[in-house]
This record gives structure tokens, sequence and C-alpha cells, in this order.
């Protein structure tokens, strides 16, 4: 199946930092792209939806300012959390569909970025 | 966007059959139903998806009955590795922006020897 990545993996920032988080789609091209923030023992929660060439749809009571997103790319969305605080510190996941594929309704997952700001 | 409702955890055995139940009244009909499993600390990974009916393939089996307003997902023999959180999600065929997925609360699944 179709291979979404990130990067990094895991990160950790001092408080006041900005971070920047990449979701790639391997072998497909993707014109939107989803954001999830996770804490621990809860569910994903829809963060935005990242249009290529145009700008991201937040969630409601989602700072965009906050959380910067760029799709400059049909394979590249980036995530930066600016200003990072402690309570930022989560697991950041990033999904697209692969248009071209059999079964285009799937979403596929990158295998996320834990956040921890110090 | 239907809202879904499963069981928050369920326990089983090493080996036994597992049956989780997702309920979804107000599930539209272009809406797929298509369950996700996560382990810790990784990305959602696709399991099984179906519109109605019955549909089965290597790792589970995905029960629909006629009014689609809920769906069993069916894992045969399962293993302490099957042990992770399960989603059932229901959402648009659409690849563009209708088609973001809303996660419920999952059913955390724990398989014991």
């Amino acid at each position: 199946g179709a291979v979404v990545s990130q990067h990094p993996s895991w990160v950790i920032c001092k408080s006041g930092t900005s971070v920047k988080i990449e979701c790639r789609s391997l072998d497909f091209q993707a014109t939107t792209m989803f954001w999830y923030r996770q804490f621990p023992k809860q569910s994903l929660m829809l963060m935005a939806t990242s249009n290529e060439g145009s700008k991201a749809t937040y969630e409601q009571g989602v700072e965009k300012d906050k959380f910067l997103i760029n799709h400059a790319s049909l394979t590249l969305s980036t995530l930066t959390v600016t200003s990072a605080h402690p309570e930022d510190s989560s697991f950041y996941i990033c999904s697209a569909r692969d248009p071209g594929a059999v079964r285009d309704t799937e979403a596929f997952f990158g295998q996320g970025t834990r956040l921890t700001v110090v | 966007l239907a809202k879904t409702t499963q069981p928050i955890s369920m326990d089983s055995y090493e080996g036994q059959e597992v049956n989780i139940t997702c309920s979804h009244n107000n599930i539209a009909t272009n809406d797929y139903i298509t369950w996700y499993q996560q382990f810790p600390s990784q990305g959602p990974r696709f399991i099984i998806q179906g519109y109605k009916t019955k549909v089965t393939n290597e790792v589970a089996s995905l029960f629909i009955p006629a009014d689609r307003k809920s769906s069993t997902l069916s894992l045969p023999r399962v293993s302490l590795s099957d042990t992770a959180v399960y989603y059932c999600l229901v959402g648009s065929g659409d690849t563009g922006t209708a088609s973001k997925l809303t996660f419920g609360t999952g059913t955390r699944l724990q398989v014991t020897l």
C-alpha cells in the first residue's frame, strides 16, 4: 500500500522555540493531507486539513497562528508548532489518501511524531 | 460526519475470536465503514473496510447489517500481538476535503495468555 512518512519520529525542544514536522507521501501525490494530535490514552483529534497550494483549514479551537501548516507540493506538508509550550507536548500524526489506489477511500497514516516541550 | 460509539475496552484470551461492535446510527448513504488498528506510539493502520453485508480479508471480517447502523469487526484467534486500540470510522469516499476522518474513543483490546 501507499506510504506516508513523518520526520522526525520524536523531538525534544525548549519552551518558546518552534518545531517543524514533515509529512511526506512517498509513492503517491496528495492534494489533501490531514494533521491529528493525540494525547496519552486518548483518541486522535483532527487539527487541520492541509491543502496543496492553498491555505489550510483548521478545526474549531485550533490556533492557526500557533500551528502553521504549509502544503507546498503534492508530496509534502509541514506542521510548525510555534512558540511551543509544555502543553503542546503530544503525539502528532498526519494522514493522506491515495486517489490512484484501488481502494482510494483508505487513509494512510504516518508513524507519528512525539513532541516533548521542556 | 457520522458519530460512532464502541466499547471503551475489551479483554480476551489468546486464541479466542473477538468481536467488536460499533454503532453509527446516522451513517450517510455514501459513507464507508472503516476499521483501523493503532499500537502505542504508532500511526493507525488500516484493517478492513466495507459498505454493506460482509467483507473478509486475511486479518479480519467485517459484518454490516442491512440498515448499516452498526458494524462488527471480527478478529479470529487473536494473539498477544493483537493487543491494540481499534477504531471504527465512518466517512465519505471523497478523497478531497470531505474525506477527513473523525476518530471516536476506540476500543482498547487487551489479549492475555
